[in-house]
């Protein structure tokens, strides 16, 4: 079965880092672009970063552009988002989230598997 | 503000049917697939349609998704208590370079 479980997240000062990762499993990561989302509390859903499958490709929301890094070591079947410089706007849920295959020009939204999300609270 | 317009709320009563529409532009779901997805009260979001109008294995078939022009719907039937949740759009944005998701639709079953 496919798995996708969520790390890291926690408590941090607006200003600060943090790293959160994505274990992967039960399916050929190599296969897939890999894909973080977002939800603020309350809030509707928001698409944060893609990577395509062999890290060509990397793609990130205008909101979190220069401040964060998606990463992945398809040795480990693992996902990083590397996140810097944060803002109290940054609070949420972070979800990773399977995808297709990605071109330099796309990365369709066709997210078929998510994780159950990890809570980042960025806070003084 | 999303560039994707959804209306926040719909509801129907058991067993009624009703549709949840997606407004975007020619940058997005003019030229690109649409994708829907279900959320669920404290759950991920699952993926309900995908490519327009194609369901993944296991999504019945009372969930049924179209797409004309810049707009797109997805349309429930035979409401049931247990479809409550948040409805969402989503496309990629040629424009924007990234994928785009609709503000969200709550639905109650009454």
């Amino acid at each position: 079965d496919v798995r996708l479980v969520e790390s890291g997240g926690g408590l941090v000062k607006p200003g600060g880092s943090l790293k959160i990762t994505c274990a992967a499993s039960g399916f050929r990561f190599t296969d897939n672009s890999m894909n973080w989302v977002r939800q603020a509390p309350g809030k509707g859903l928001e698409w944060v970063s893609s990577i395509s499958s062999k890290s060509t490709y990397m793609f990130y929301a205008e909101s979190v552009k220069g401040r964060f890094t998606i990463s992945r070591d398809n040795a480990k079947n693992s996902l990083d988002l590397q996140m810097s410089s944060l803002r109290a706007e940054d609070t949420a849920v972070y979800f990773c989230a399977r995808g297709p295959y990605c071109t330099a020009t796309s990365c369709h939204p066709d997210f078929d598997y998510w994780g159950q999300g990890t809570l980042v609270t960025v806070s003084s | 503000q999303s560039v994707l317009t959804q209306p926040p709320s719909a509801s129907g009563t058991p067993g009624q049917g009703l549709n949840i529409s997606c407004s975007g532009s020619r940058s997005n779901i003019g030229t690109n697939f649409v994708y829907w997805y279900q959320q669920l009260p404290e759950r991920a979001p699952k993926l309900l349609v995908y490519r327009n109008i194609q369901r993944p294995s296991g999504v019945p078939d009372r969930f049924s998704g179209s797409k004309s022009g810049t707009s797109a719907s997805l349309a429930i039937s035979g409401l049931r208590s247990a479809d409550e949740g948040d409805y969402y759009c989503a496309v990629w944005d040629d424009s924007l370079r990234g994928p785009v998701f609709g503000g969200g639709t709550k639905l109650t079953v009454l």
